[in-house]
């Protein structure tokens, strides 16, 4: 159990466009979920934290207007990269925590974002 | 604010032997958790092990095995009897030992990684 999916996994768009990123979780409900970006070789870094029903909160120097996040449903969260640009290409991560039971963050397998 | 460290950016092992990847951590907490998880070549993010910061016995899951040390912020991970497919970074994370189990407050600190090789 506890397994998170994201769509896509990879994706190409043009620079000035629009992205969104799909993160769900498939086999419990997720009262929280979080959006990681990934340099490579790097850590992850933690962009922001999605709250079903709520505003997401986001880290220090993360753009809110920019990257876009809506949980609308205890299985779903999305990213959305507005008006992206090359230096948005990045390797995007999604983790889930159960509202409930438990401590661990359960993560998506990523999705690399290419903005030419 | 919590941070964690991981002075190892790279180590090695030769199969069948044993490693042991260093983790410290800072807090003025004195309850929390802490994990190490592994990212092979695919990314996927996976739970190698788990310790709560209450429990004074050292976590095992098979051939991995922590060394809790909390009075020296210490959590290294041993990995014993090395295989090919251990070939990954692994990340030390930090939690707050938070009873909310939502928002920020279940928020992952994770330190830089250690890039684990494994030969013949």
């Amino acid at each position: 159990g506890a397994v998170v999916s994201q769509h896509p996994s990879r994706v190409i768009c043009k620079s000035g466009t629009s992205v969104k990123i799909e993160c769900r979780s498939l086999d419990f409900q997720a009262t929280t979920m979080f959006w990681y970006r990934q340099f490579p070789k790097k850590s992850l870094m933690l962009m922001a934290t999605s709250n079903e029903g709520s505003k997401a909160t986001y880290e220090q120097g993360v753009e809110k207007d920019k990257f876009l996040i809506n949980h609308a449903s205890l299985t779903l969260s999305t990213l959305t990269v507005t008006s992206a640009h090359p230096e948005d290409s990045s390797f995007y991560i999604c983790s889930a925590h159960r509202g409930t039971g438990g401590y661990e963050q359960y993560f998506g397998p990523g999705t690399r974002l290419t903005v030419t | 604010a919590q941070t964690v460290t991981q002075s190892q950016p790279e180590m090695s092992v030769q199969e069948a032997e044993t490693v042991t990847l260093s983790c410290t951590y800072d807090t003025s907490e004195s309850d929390y958790y802490l994990f190490w998880y592994k990212q092979p070549p695919s990314r996927q993010m996976i739970l190698v092990i788990r310790q709560e910061a209450y429990k004074q016995q050292n976590a095992t899951e098979n051939r991995f095995s922590v060394n809790f040390q909390k009075a020296a912020k210490s959590f290294s991970l041993k990995i014993s009897d090395s295989q090919l497919g251990d070939a990954a970074m692994y990340f030390c994370a930090y939690r707050r030992g938070s009873h909310i189990n939502t928002g920020t407050a279940s928020k992952l600190t994770f330190g830089t990684g250690t890039r684990l090789q494994v030969t013949l």
